[in-house]
């Protein structure tokens, strides 16, 4: 089964509105990554935050993580109809034996109307 | 101008016939991956690589093979034996090390059947 469980499915806000998801994952992580899917496209690598890190930035994204309850949030602040597409949580696994083996959610569907 | 390709772009496999995906990369990465995505679904990992002439099966390999006779080229074959085969294929690949940390997808290719 997958390691990330994604909340909500599916997403519709305003453009000028904040998206917020959340990722729950059950095995403990040496990172966790969100990534983009346009629809019908290959991912983009968004953000990775570290098992050790609590919150990290890139422009409009905020991503936290809580390892106590193994769960994590992605924010896009100011959304713009251009951040329609698909997010995905992924955990690398912790104990070196992963190797870079990503275990991935499965997804958000965020529609930004203009 | 450096990433990974895919090709083609949509394929169409009539029943009981082996079909190959193709994925290129020019990033110099050693690490190299197979996944599949169902509609609405996050991705599985299908095949993985770490080094020239060597792989390993993921979490659905049954159906599947690969090969890793060059760094930048990991095709993988659709066989016969898989009988649920359409679904959208993507490639990936990472820096080499434990922590292989952030992939780089392709554009992906969709299998259909006949």
């Amino acid at each position: 089964s997958q390691q990330g469980e994604e909340d909500p499915q599916a997403l519709s806000i305003q453009e000028g509105e904040n998206a917020t998801m959340n990722c729950s994952y059950k095995t403990s992580i040496n990172n966790l990554q969100w990534y983009r899917q346009n629809s019908g496209r290959g991912l983009v690598h968004l953000i990775l935050i570290r098992s050790n890190e609590r919150e990290k930035h890139s422009g409009r994204l905020r991503v936290t993580l809580d390892t106590s309850k193994k769960s994590s949030s992605l924010l896009i602040t100011a959304s713009r109809a251009a951040d329609t597409a698909s997010y995905f949580c992924a955990t690398d696994g912790a104990g070196g034996t992963s190797y870079g083996k990503l275990t991935f959610g499965q997804g958000t569907i965020l529609t930004v109307h203009p | 101008d450096g990433g990974i390709t895919q090709s083609p772009k949509y394929l169409f496999r009539k029943e009981g016939q082996n079909v190959t995906l193709s994925c290129e990369q020019n990033l110099n990465h050693d690490a190299m991956y197979w996944y599949r995505q169902d509609p609405g679904q996050g991705l599985r990992l299908i095949y993985y690589s770490q080094i020239v002439n060597d792989f390993q099966k993921g979490d659905i390999a049954e159906g599947y093979s690969v090969s890793r006779e060059k760094k930048e080229s990991f095709p993988l074959t659709v066989t016969s034996a898989q009988k649920n085969p359409t679904a959208f294929y993507l490639c990936a690949s990472s820096i080499a090390g434990v922590r292989k940390e952030t992939q780089y997808f392709g554009p992906g290719t969709r299998l259909l059947v006949l």
